[in-house]
């Protein structure tokens, strides 16, 4: 079993449009959780941590939900600019990290 | 400028042909990581470092070496690479106030024939 999964998409969205990722974790001892874009190959550019408590980032909320070891990114009035594909990465402690595949988002116009 | 830069960006080199592949940062973060990223499978830890001699591995360790002789650099070693070695691979940096919040290297992007 993956450490880290996502639906792969693509998620087609228009412009304006809210757009929600979930993103599921095997091990229940993982410790911090985050959210990364990539675009077209090229490197992973961190978008945001995930708090326990949840966190917002303007037009991005991530939340995550230890008791169903899920996390999930929610990306709000979705721009051209937001095409890309967004990995979900998980660490155990020991500065180990798990990255999912990713899941693929198209913001047409 | 904040970075963590790779060299080569590009490579074709032929099986069993030692390579290095060169990671520097200049943020003076303690914590080094090299990935590779492949078609469907998502970006997999080779090595890690937490800091000057101090490494350990990630998931895909084999037909690699690393060493951490000063903070800022980290290179990846392939002594003998194979075909299968054929992939994306990106060194990060993480350090300060957010340990484990990582920023990546431009990438490396290798052939073995």
């Amino acid at each position: 079993r993956k450490e880290v999964e996502q639906d792969p998409g693509p998620f087609n969205v228009p412009e304006g449009a809210t757009v929600a990722f979930n993103c599921t974790y095997s091990n229940s001892a993982s410790q911090s959780f985050f959210w990364y874009r990539q675009d077209c190959r090229k490197e992973p550019k961190l978008l945001m941590s995930v708090y326990s408590s949840g966190n917002e980032d303007g037009r991005f909320t991530a939340q995550l939900n230890r008791a169903s070891q899920y996390i999930s990114l929610l990306i709000r009035d979705s721009k051209l600019s937001d095409s890309a594909t967004y990995l979900c990465v998980v660490n155990h402690g020991f500065n180990k990290f798990y990255f999912g595949s990713g899941t693929k988002l198209n913001v047409k116009p | 400028e904040a970075q963590v830069t790779q060299n080569p960006r590009y490579l074709i080199t032929v099986t069993g042909k030692k390579l290095t592949v060169t990671c520097s940062q200049n943020m003076n973060h303690e914590y080094m990581s090299w990935y590779r990223q492949d078609p469907g499978l998502g970006l997999r830890q080779i090595y890690y470092s937490m800091n000057v001699e101090v490494t350990d591995k990630g998931d895909v360790p084999e037909g690699y070496k690393v060493s951490r002789k000063e903070k800022r650099n980290f290179p990846l070693i392939l002594e003998s690479p194979s075909p299968n070695q054929t992939s994306l691979y990106f060194c990060a940096s993480g350090g300060g106030k957010h340990t484990y919040e990582q920023y990546f290297g431009p990438g490396t992007r290798l052939t073995v024939t």
